[in-house]
Order: structure tokens, then C-alpha cells, then sequence
């Protein structure tokens, strides 16, 4: 157990869609990144917060938003959804100390 | 940028028997390394870390790895598998303020 959760566990959408996921961290965990796993491939970053502040980004278009809440509960937004956002999409908090991401157990995003 | 590169996509031993899954990086400064455990279905679970110090880490579930600058290499070995170890392993850097992730090594381990 990482204390990290996720919901939902699992979410259908449609092509053009807007989606909200969401993470919450590990208490006094106050930085995020998310991930987005698809099939068959590691994880990719997407972007981090700390204290509720964008703190770098991959390589994701704009319609990839977040945001950060000080109770350490973060959201991923995808607006305009697309075949290819189909994937599994990872939370992780930071632990300041030991500088380690810790991973909640997901969220599977499918895109029809 | 940072890349990962783990060289086998797929590695099948038998249970009891010893397994190593390779791990190569890129980096031209210092780095953390990281190894992480995936189950079906399932998120990340760390099984172990380099930050600095020992260069033979040891991690959960009998797993260790050693981390060999010169060869840019973290390879992660087990002295004898068993069946629940089955499972995706990815080895990720980190870079920044992310973590780059290898494209994952599944092990499959057969009785």
C-alpha cells in the first residue's frame, strides 16, 4: 500500500469527450505527476504540481490540464478526447525526504 | 533528455532458477535509478532505488540491483524466483523533476 488512491478504476468515454480523473495523495505529500501508461508501453509523464503550481510538463498537448488541492487531492482533466487517450493513467506523490514517486493503482481510461 | 533502454522485452525462467533483467541509461550527470513492479491490472510498486552510496542496492521480495556507472547499467537480479514474481518490471531514471521509464521486461516464471 502506497497510501496513494485513485478514482475511478475504470471509465468509457467517447471520442470528444471531456474526462475527469482523480488522485489523492499520500498526507504531507505535496508534490503530484501524472502518467499516462498505454498498452504495451512504460509509463510517459504528463506533468507535475507542487503546491498547486505546474511544476513541468511532457510532451502533451494543452487539452492535458491538472490541477492540485491543498488536502493533497490532485485532477487530471482531458478535454476532447481522442482514440489514442485510451490508456492507463498513473498518479504519483513524492515523498520530499527520500525523493521517490509513490504510484496509486491507476485509472484505465478507454476511448470509443 | 534522458532515455532507458531495457534490453528484453520478455524473459521466461523456470521457478527456483536465478534471473537477471538488464537496464541501460543515459545520462551524462548523476543520477537516481529506480526499479518498479507492475501485476496485471495493477499500479506501480517500488522494489528498490539508487540514490547514492552502495552501488549493490537490495529491495523487497529477495530482489537486488547494482548500479555500474561506467557501463551505465542497473541491472536487477534475483538468486531464485518463484511463481508470484511474475509480472512487468520497469526500470525508470529520473531527469528533473520526472521519472523516464524503460519500456518494461515481462518475466514470466514457469513451474
Amino acid at each position: 500500500e502506497t497510501g496513494v488512491t485513485q478514482s475511478p478504476t475504470h471509465l468509457i468515454k467517447t471520442r470528444g469527450q471531456q474526462v475527469t480523473l482523480r488522485c489523492s495523495s499520500q498526507s504531507g505529500h505535496n508534490t503530484v505527476s501524472w502518467y499516462q501508461q498505454a498498452l504495451g508501453q512504460g509509463p510517459q509523464f504528463i506533468f507535475q504540481y507542487y503546491r498547486e503550481e505546474e511544476n513541468g510538463r511532457g510532451n502533451f498537448p494543452p487539452r492535458f490540464s491538472g490541477l492540485q488541492f491543498p488536502n493533497y487531492s490532485s485532477e487530471l482533466n482531458v478535454n476532447a478526447l481522442e482514440l489514442d487517450d485510451s490508456a492507463l493513467y498513473l498518479c504519483a506523490s513524492t515523498s520530499a525526504s527520500t525523493d521517490t514517486q509513490y504510484f496509486g493503482p491507476g485509472t484505465r481510461l478507454t476511448v470509443l | 533528455a534522458q532515455s532507458v533502454t531495457q534490453l528484453d522485452s520478455q524473459v521466461p525462467v523456470f521457478e527456483e532458477a536465478p534471473v537477471e533483467l538488464r537496464c541501460n541509461y543515459s545520462s551524462s550527470v548523476s543520477v537516481y535509478l529506480f526499479w518498479y513492479v507492475q501485476y496485471p491490472n495493477q499500479g506501480l510498486q517500488l522494489l528498490l532505488k539508487y540514490l547514492s552510496g552502495s552501488t549493490l542496492v537490495k529491495g523487497i521480495n529477495g530482489f537486488e540491483a547494482e548500479f555500474n556507472k561506467s557501463q551505465t547499467s542497473f541491472h536487477l537480479r534475483k538468486p531464485s524466483v518463484h511463481i508470484s514474481d511474475t509480472a512487468e518490471y520497469f526500470c525508470a531514471v529520473s531527469s528533473g523533476n520526472k521519472l523516464v521509464f524503460g519500456a518494461g521486461t515481462i518475466l514470466r516464471v514457469k513451474s
